[in-house]
């Protein structure tokens, strides 16, 4: 059954370096997601994509972060200079089309910033 | 802006019983979906069901139905033969059109099932 991946699924930085999280939807899809959990809160929409660009984009998609298909089949995440607060499993997940089908998610990155 | 809320934070249940967990949701949309997703230790997220909001009849997966009272803005997870496997934190998950053509997942705080031998 295909699934979405995740790379790395843990990563530690130090507090002001660039990390990128890394993704790989599934084949068929178009449509694609983060998402962010800080540890014991609530999964949080950051942002979608489709079509190369941006197709919304939460509050707390700062400045500090972008998204890029860089090719067919890699979607990233990257965060410039990292800080406290970014530390929480980032998700990625997946969908056909928006509208009708479910968002699949892959299996999460573990953020740890110091 | 749609709000997803959980009133369990935690809940306990028999091994081999039945538990129900509780969602609300408010939404001025008619048309939208509805899902349960379970979070494992692992932290990864499994759909367990989804509800399309046009659809009167219940939605079930195995051991896994809903409840969907549509005008009372509500949507229960019924886990019927409770497993080990079952022990888990529990996400109510509301999707409708958040403009701009794009579509997403608003979650709830959860609610952390624990199974009992």
């Amino acid at each position: 059954e295909p699934e979405v991946t995740q790379t790395p699924s843990h990563q530690v930085t130090q507090m002001g370096q660039e990390v990128i999280l890394r993704c790989v939807p599934i084949s068929n899809h178009l449509y694609f997601y983060w998402y962010r959990q800080i540890l014991g809160q609530k999964v949080e929409f950051l942002v979608s994509f489709y079509n190369n660009e941006i197709s919304e984009k939460s509050e707390i998609f700062d400045d500090q972060f972008s998204v890029e298909r860089p090719d067919g089949s890699n979607f990233t995440l990257k965060i410039r200079s990292t800080k406290l607060e970014d530390s929480a499993m980032y998700f990625c997940a997946s969908t056909l089309t928006p509208s009708q089908e479910t968002q699949y998610f892959g299996p999460g990155t573990r953020l740890l910033v110091l | 802006a749609q709000t997803v809320t959980q009133s369990q934070p935690e809940m306990s249940v028999q091994e081999a019983e039945t538990v129900t967990l509780s969602c609300t949701y408010d939404t001025s949309e008619n048309n939208y979906y509805l899902f349960w997703y379970k979070q494992p230790p692992s932290r990864q997220m499994i759909l367990v069901i989804r509800q399309e909001a046009y659809k009167q009849q219940n939605a079930t997966e195995n051991r896994f139905s809903v409840n969907f009272q549509k005008a009372a803005k509500s949507f229960s997870l019924k886990i019927s033969d409770s497993q080990l496997g079952d022990t888990a934190m529990y996400f109510c998950a509301f999707m409708g059109h958040s403009g701009a053509g794009s579509y997403q997942l608003t979650f709830g705080k959860g609610t952390k099932l624990s199974v009992i031998p």
